[in-house]
């Protein structure tokens, strides 16, 4: 099955703490991104990728790092997190045509307390 | 000026009317747009994609673009409780790889 899986689907941490969010697809994609859902403001992009070893950021990457040794892996680091980080964020992948759609993965929702 | 933006909602509809979404956008030249639903908690879900002008069916919905207006929209027929739901509309701006989203309209379906 065609899928975009993310892991944790849910985490509470602390701030400070390092955390690795993982996003994994299988159907081969050369663009991959990740974005942010807040209430009122919609799905933000944090960074995206173009292809292996081919990264660039978004509107919000303050504070995130990312990187695509492979091209079906794209981790979102939170290197040092704080509490504005608390969000819900969505990992997409699409083929590399532009007219292609976006696949989502199911989410994980971050508490950084 | 947003690069996208949608009416504001909530839009609440009775069972079996036809519910209007209504998206602009601010890049003329952007070619490729796309309506998402999203339940509450879950991940976005494409509906429908359009590139060229005019209207494009896919069983209740229609979406219709207007490049010169700057204006896309989706329409649902027959709406069904299982319609009530966030949609996103996103469009793929021009010399750019990233996809711009709306706030999203939140549309209610009443039984």
């Amino acid at each position: 099955e065609a899928q975009v899986t993310q892991n944790p689907r849910y985490l509470i941490t602390v701030t400070g703490k390092k955390l690795t969010v993982t996003c994994s697809q299988n159907m081969n994609h050369e663009y991959m991104s990740w974005y942010r859902q807040d209430p009122g403001l919609g799905l933000r992009q944090i960074y995206y990728s173009m292809n292996v070893e081919v990264t660039d950021k978004g509107d919000v990457p303050e504070g995130y790092k990312v990187s695509r040794k492979e091209k079906r892996n794209f981790p979102l680091i939170l290197e040092s997190p704080s509490p504005n980080q608390t969000s819900l964020y969505f990992c997409a992948s699409r083929d590399g045509q532009d007219n292609q759609p976006q696949h989502f993965g199911d989410g994980t929702r971050l508490s950084i307390l | 000026q947003k690069e996208v933006e949608q009416n504001s909602g909530p839009l609440s509809v009775p069972e079996g009317a036809i519910a209007s979404l209504n998206c602009t956008y601010s890049d003329r030249g952007s070619q490729s747009f796309f309506w998402y639903r999203q339940y509450s908690g879950k991940s976005p879900e494409l509906i429908m994609s359009i590139y060229s002008n005019g209207d494009k069916e896919d069983g209740r919905f229609t979406a219709q673009l207007n490049k010169a207006s700057q204006y896309v929209s989706l329409l649902i027929r027959d709406s069904q409780p299982s319609d009530s739901a966030t949609y996103l509309c996103a469009v793929r701006l021009s010399n750019d790889y990233k996809l711009s989203f709306g706030a999203g309209t939140t549309v209610t379906v009443r039984a």
